[in-house]
């Protein structure tokens, strides 16, 4: 199985552009999530998903959307690229129920 | 809200063992987690324990949990250089006992193993 993976590792925007950052698991698991990484202040969520067309706000939403259509897909758009969303992102999945999140190797985001 | 903390920084000699502390607001948290970050790398789940549990030891790690006080630690017997890595406590506070994919993380302690 190749779990949680995260297209693209690394990406370089410039300021107002958009992009789409790819998320796909293959453990049909129910719960998908995303998360973003700054230095000294760990993973923050942004936005989660309990199942095929539902999504709902982690704690740092803002300049994100999300859609979840099928259960192994769950992308995140950033609609006009900030530098404040300069940062690592990490998509993680989970099962109904298990607890334990396993996490895709990250996609890294520079805004210029 | 929910808060988790931990200190930023650990270093020790190649052979002793680390100590990694966190604490956590949340009183009615159920799961608790250690997570590994090698550089470059993504988020390794080591080992977590049910708010119900005092400790969990595997291996060279053993977790402590004090719920009154709200303090969790790691400890890793026989550091070695290959434990290098951030090292990241976070907490499931779900009612339900599911997460939804929901944890709340701590900043992440940077343990360094000197040869």
């Amino acid at each position: 199985n190749a779990g949680v993976t995260q297209t693209p590792k690394f990406q370089v925007l410039k300021t107002g552009q958009s992009m789409t950052l790819q998320c796909a698991q293959d453990m049909n698991h129910e719960y998908m999530s995303w998360y973003r990484q700054d230095p000294g202040m760990g993973l923050r969520l942004i936005h989660y998903s309990v199942g095929a067309g539902i999504t709902d706000q982690g704690e740092v939403p803002n300049g994100y959307n999300v859609s979840r259509s099928t259960t192994e897909d769950f992308p995140l758009r950033l609609l006009s690229a900030a530098p404040s969303q300069t940062s690592v992102y990490f998509c993680a999945s989970t099962a109904s129920g298990a607890n334990v999140l396993t996490f895709g190797a990250g996609s890294r985001l520079t805004v210029l | 809200g929910e808060d988790v903390e931990q200190s930023l920084f650990l270093s020790v000699r190649e052979g002793d063992s680390s100590v990694i502390n966190c604490t956590y607001t949340d009183s009615s948290s159920t799961y608790l987690y250690w997570y590994k970050q090698e550089p470059g790398a993504g988020l390794q789940l080591l080992t977590y324990i049910f708010s119900n549990m005092d400790m969990k030891q595997d291996q060279r790690l053993t977790v402590l949990l004090n719920k009154k006080d709200k303090h969790l630690s790691l400890r890793i017997a026989d550091t070695q250089t290959g434990d290098s890595a951030i090292y990241f406590c976070a907490e499931c506070t779900n009612a339900g006992g599911t997460s939804y994919g929901k944890l709340t993380f701590g900043q992440g302690t940077i343990l360094t193993v000197h040869p």
